[in-house]
């Protein structure tokens, strides 16, 4: 009965290689998040769909591209890893704006 | 246990005392606020919101109060218990927009 849920939870990998994140979320939300929590634990929001439009887009680097076959899914695809994208990536979902924003257990990367 | 001034980083509090976590929000325009409770290798949970319109709104053993006037947001826990040692953060947020905006957070640590 998980509500936002990630895969995979860790993921230990090279510089340069390309990796992707998976999440799902199973509450009926429209809308759904991409953040980035670093060593200090501030997080930042990255992306927003909203019923796979694309609407929130921060300053990110355009090896990140986030991908919503549909509302339920929004998957992160990272081409060429750098040490820099070590962090905690969490997936979120709300019903729309101005609501709470419901968290996944978010997906630990680390690059070697 | 009362984190003062702007942010304190950590709150070691007695069990069974009551806990203040402070925070300054920033955009004057923010009209949503949310704070969030983080376990150790968990994502983010909802614990209680409130809208500009309020000051001070109740939960189970939660309150928060907002004072617009210093931007000023805090969140007060009653009889601490060992499983509220977590990271606690603040977020806000502008009508008709889907992004939230995160505090530094605060380690709240709850002493036997």
């Amino acid at each position: 009965d998980t509500a936002v849920s990630q895969t995979p939870k860790y993921l230990v990998t090279q510089m340069g290689n390309d990796k992707s994140i998976k999440c799902e979320q199973n509450l009926g939300h429209d809308t759904m998040y991409w953040y980035k929590q670093d060593s200090k634990k501030f997080l930042k929001i990255m992306f927003s769909y909203n019923n796979k439009e694309l609407i929130i887009n921060e300053t990110v680097p355009n090896r990140f591209s986030p991908k919503s076959p549909d509302k339920a899914h929004l998957n992160l695809h990272i081409n060429s890893l750098e040490l820099g994208d070590s962090a905690v990536y969490f997936c979120a979902s709300s019903p729309s704006e101005g609501q709470p924003q419901h968290f996944g257990d978010g997906t630990r990367l680390s690059i070697l | 246990g009362e984190s003062v001034g702007l942010h304190l980083p950590t709150l070691s509090v007695q069990e069974g005392d009551n806990s203040i976590i402070n925070c300054a929000y920033s955009n004057s325009a923010s009209d949503y606020f949310i704070w969030y409770k983080q376990e150790s290798g968990k994502g983010p949970q909802f614990i209680i919101d409130i809208r500009s319109n309020m000051d001070k709104r109740q939960g189970q053993r939660v309150t928060v109060l907002l004072n617009k006037t210093v931007k000023h947001l805090s969140l007060q826990i009653a009889a601490t218990q060992p499983g509220d040692s977590a990271v606690y953060f603040c977020a806000e947020n502008v009508s008709n927009d889907y992004k939230l905006s995160f505090g530094a957070g605060t380690t709240v640590t709850v002493r036997a």
